[in-house]
């Protein structure tokens, strides 16, 4: 069942502008995951953040995470047209291992 | 190529045609997954293989049957599929029992049931 659910659905913006994404989710989680595809291929691990954790970082990649709010949001800083992809949260259960991911947020950078 | 690799990725088949998807990791993984991707839809989990041991079955229907064999391969054996069958079907794996881990995914095979 989608545990998560990205806000926008869609998100178009210059390449060297940042990009917000928001995902809210319904139940206690152990960490919260964020991933990229591109068109038609599989998904990328880009960033995991624990519970317990309310900001984290990875190179152009601002993630932070609201446990009261059961909400994260996924930055990306100075866009490039290679960020041109969907974004999915993920979340596994307390007690389970198995990800349920959301609809997912495309974002579209523009040269 | 992330370490997850699915073949074949395209396949055209017919409803009464049989075939089979693979997967296969080499990153030493204990857990391996299958998820269907349909347009405009999130990501469905499919079937779980943890230690080769099947764990999870999300009603799935019957005419996709999983195989394990060994915990670096995974196969999704298709029959009489219907044409709301078509998608991307993805596989991916990670490593479970350490409480915190991401899922490695595979490129995809993309499904058109005619």
């Amino acid at each position: 069942s989608q545990q998560g659910e990205e806000d926008p659905q869609a998100l178009s913006i210059q390449e060297g502008e940042n990009a917000t994404m928001n995902c809210s989710y319904k139940t206690s989680i152990n960490n919260l995951q964020w991933y990229r595809q591109n068109s038609g291929r599989g998904l990328v691990h880009l960033i995991l953040i624990r519970s317990n954790e309310r900001e984290k970082h990875s190179g152009r990649l601002r993630v932070t995470l609201d446990t009261s709010k059961k909400s994260s949001s996924l930055l990306i800083t100075a866009s490039r047209a290679a960020d041109t992809a969907s974004y999915f949260c993920a979340t596994p259960s307390i007690n389970d291992y198995k990800l349920s991911f959301g609809a997912g947020t495309t974002v579209t950078v523009r040269a | 190529e992330t370490g997850v690799t699915q073949t074949p990725r395209h396949l055209v088949m017919g409803m009464t045609n049989k075939k089979s998807l693979k997967c296969e990791q080499h990153l030493g993984h204990n857990a391996m997954y299958w998820y269907k991707q349909s347009a405009k839809k999130p990501l469905e989990l499919m079937f779980v293989y943890s230690l080769e041991e099947r764990v999870e079955n999300n009603s799935v229907p019957s005419r996709f049957s999983p195989e394990c064999p060994n915990s670096s391969h995974l196969f999704l054996h298709l029959h009489t599929l219907q044409p709301e069958d078509s998608a991307l079907y993805l596989c991916a794996s990670s490593q479970e029992g350490t409480g915190v881990s991401g899922y490695t995914f595979g490129s995809g095979t993309r499904l058109t049931v005619v």
